[in-house]
């Protein structure tokens, strides 16, 4: 069974421009995730899916940010403008059941110069 | 609101010995799963162990096991016969149950050196 795949694993951008991350989950699994990992620290939330809707985007900064999840499979999650703050690595996760545990995938790492 | 804190920044082994990680948490939610995570330099996160507030015995998978105690809010990960391989940053993170599938809240994070 194939894991959560995302693209592009590496991406610098310069200041002001816009950027895509691309996610595609565990087949099957309804519930879609997007952490943002600063460099040192834990992941931490930024969007929740349950199939099409999202449920949790209290910590997604509206202002520059968007997520959608057309037909409650693949996500994309957009920046933009970027901004020097923005570099960290963007991790998708998918889950299935109530209780079970999160499947990552390999992230994105941004570098905005 | 869930908090993990993870106190060790940064941890040293010798081959072929046990490591213990320490992860104590906090919570109102009376229902919730602890986890423990792997994240070598490549970024992935790798699952490696779940224990739920309501399971009576400890978790373990192979070398991993999870020494949880509810009472003093900790929920520790101890690595047997530790493996150059086991060299990573590890994260505890832990979720509410009782309300559909909760994002995870993660501590900062400990790195397991292991040396031969």
């Amino acid at each position: 069974e194939a894991g959560v795949v995302q693209s592009p694993r590496y991406k610098i951008i310069e200041k002001k421009q816009p950027v895509a991350f691309w996610c595609n989950p565990i087949s099957g699994h309804n519930t879609l995730y997007w952490y943002r990992q600063n460099l040192g620290q834990g992941p931490e939330l930024l969007i929740r899916y349950e199939n099409e809707e999202a449920v949790d985007d209290s910590q997604l900064p509206k202002d520059r940010f968007s997520a959608e999840r057309l037909k409650g499979v693949d996500s994309t999650l957009k920046i933009q403008p970027a901004e020097l703050g923005d570099s960290a690595v963007y991790l998708c996760a998918s889950s299935s059941t109530r209780e079970g545990e999160q499947y990552f995938g390999p992230g994105t790492r941004l570098t905005v110069t | 609101a869930q908090k993990i804190t993870q106190t060790q920044p940064g941890m040293f082994v010798q081959e072929k010995e046990a490591v213990t990680l320490d992860c104590t948490y906090d919570t109102s939610d009376p229902s919730y799963g602890l986890f423990w995570y792997k994240q070598p330099s490549s970024g992935e996160m790798i699952f490696l162990i779940y224990q739920g507030s309501y399971d009576q015995q400890n978790a373990t998978e192979g070398r991993y096991s999870l020494n949880f105690q509810k009472a003093r809010k900790s929920a520790n990960l101890v690595i047997s016969a530790s493996q150059l391989g086991d060299s990573a940053m590890y994260f505890c993170a832990m979720r509410a149950l009782n309300s559909g599938n909760t994002p995870l809240v993660f501590g900062k994070g400990t790195r397991l050196s292991v040396i031969a």
